[in-house]
């Protein structure tokens, strides 16, 4: 079983700023959180991933708790193309690598 | 990065045939892995693919049924065996640059018969 909780669905505003939260309250101390998403008829795109500190790159911001229970992802300016379920996931070494998808967040960006 | 094809994109097949699909990467990767997704549903993964020895299966899933080969870093393929309408589906295939980033490739989209 997944062992994140997320919003079915979410709606957002064309050029507003979306945020998706996920909740993890059982993650370990060596398990990261990432997250991808999956626009329609797609394989899966990585997005982007932390430990405990705030992590940004050139598609999105993650924001964790500092007790690390819980983490938001942050589309700075959504755009129509940012219409797609949003997976978050944890995972660590113990994991060897295996990704296990939860159910994850449809956002519907609407103009 | 990493750019993951597969073949066939899509296939309908009839009840008990079996259907190979291959998953190429551009370039090495330390793991890959195959996934199912029926229709309106999130990812179940399949196997770990191993390079040059047996992949190791999810619970649920046995070799029998989905047998996989990785004969080398940047291929792999996932027959799906004896195939039944249950079985209609995307398969996609994943593989591992980095610790834990993924690039996937596009599916490839069953319908049996």
């Amino acid at each position: 079983d997944a062992k994140t909780t997320q919003p079915p669905s979410m709606d957002c505003a064309e050029g507003r700023a979306a945020n998706l939260p996920c909740n993890h309250s059982t993650i370990s101390g060596n398990e990261y959180v990432y997250w991808y998403r999956q626009i329609h008829s797609q394989g899966p795109q990585y997005i982007i991933h932390g430990l405990k500190n705030n992590e940004t790159n050139e598609m999105a911001s993650l924001i964790i708790t500092e007790d690390r229970k819980s983490s938001t992802l942050i589309l700075p300016h959504a755009t129509l193309r940012d219409t797609a379920v949003y997976y978050c996931i944890v995972s660590g070494s113990s994991n060897t690598g295996k990704l296990i998808f939860g159910q994850g967040t449809t956002l519907q960006v609407k103009p | 990065s990493a750019v993951i094809s597969q073949k066939p994109s899509r296939d309908i097949c009839q009840r008990g045939t079996s259907l190979t699909i291959q998953c190429q990467v551009d370039s090495q990767v330390t793991m890959m892995f195959w996934y199912r997704q029926q229709p309106g549903q999130s990812l179940t993964l399949i196997a770990t693919a191993n390079q040059g020895s047996e992949a190791t299966y999810e619970s649920g899933f046995v070799i029998d049924k989905f047998p996989i080969s990785r004969p080398n870093l940047t291929f792999s393929t996932l027959t799906v065996s004896n195939m039944s309408p249950e079985d209609s589906s995307i398969y996609l295939c994943s593989g591992e640059l980095s610790w834990n980033e993924q690039f996937f490739g596009p599916g490839t989209r069953l319908t049996v018969l």
